[in-house]
């Protein structure tokens, strides 16, 4: 079966300082891998999307970037925090090759970001 | 883009009851999807709704989608506290596999 890991699962960060969170996915091969951040109590924002290694598309401008290193690893990534990327950041992947599941996404723990 | 937009925005009521919440849009939809989220975690997936008139049962979750697939209904039959979360609807975007999730129903079921 397929499972997702994140990490950390919370980081308290001061503003201006660089960040890095990992995603990687179990038990599947070439899967479209997704970067979400949640306000509080509220709907998913997509910030970033993968169909394979090396390739990212960006969906908001932002002081984020993703990379893909290996196929089932997607990282989120900021030079320099700012208060207002503090959130919860979840990370979802898809089958792209199954008929009608491959919108389904199935999402990570998520990590907790508190920029201070 | 299509915009989703889901009520109420919050709900608590008393283990038991029943509660319905909602998804429309001004967009026909190719199909679209229910997740619940509790505190803390990821989304999980509920159901993915295709047809116009789609009515899909999941234990005592009822999950309908509007004959012009433009609008959905999830309706909990006698709520359990276990049914708390955050009820979030999505639909695929034109383009790609992306997701367009609505802004969500907090469901608080009392005890």
């Amino acid at each position: 079966s397929q499972t997702i890991h994140q990490w950390p699962a919370t980081l308290v960060q001061p503003v201006g300082s660089p960040l890095s969170l990992e995603c990687t996915v179990e038990g599947t091969s070439n899967p479209n891998l997704y970067w979400y951040r949640q306000a509080a109590g509220r709907g998913l924002q997509l910030l970033f999307y993968s169909v394979g290694i090396g390739q990212i598309s960006s969906e908001v401008p932002q002081n984020l970037s993703a990379s893909r290193p290996q196929d089932r690893q997607f990282i989120l990534s900021s030079k320099k925090l700012l208060l207002s990327d503090s959130g919860f950041y979840l990370c979802a992947w898809s089958h792209p090759g199954v008929p009608r599941k491959a919108y389904e996404q199935y999402f990570g723990p998520g990590t907790r970001l508190t920029v201070t | 883009t299509q915009l989703l937009e889901q009520s109420p925005q919050f709900l608590s009521i008393q283990e038991g009851e029943n509660l319905t919440v909602y998804c429309n849009s001004s967009s026909v939809f190719s199909s679209l999807q229910w997740y619940r989220q509790e505190p803390g975690e990821g989304p999980v997936l509920l159901v993915t709704v295709v047809t116009g008139g789609e009515v899909k049962k999941l234990k005592r979750l009822t999950f309908q989608f509007g004959d012009a697939r433009k609008d959905s209904s999830l309706h909990i039959t006698a709520a359990q506290p276990g049914d708390t979360g955050l009820y979030l609807c999505a639909h695929k975007g034109v383009a790609g596999n992306k997701l367009t999730f609505g802004g969500g129903t907090r469901v608080l079921v009392k005890p």
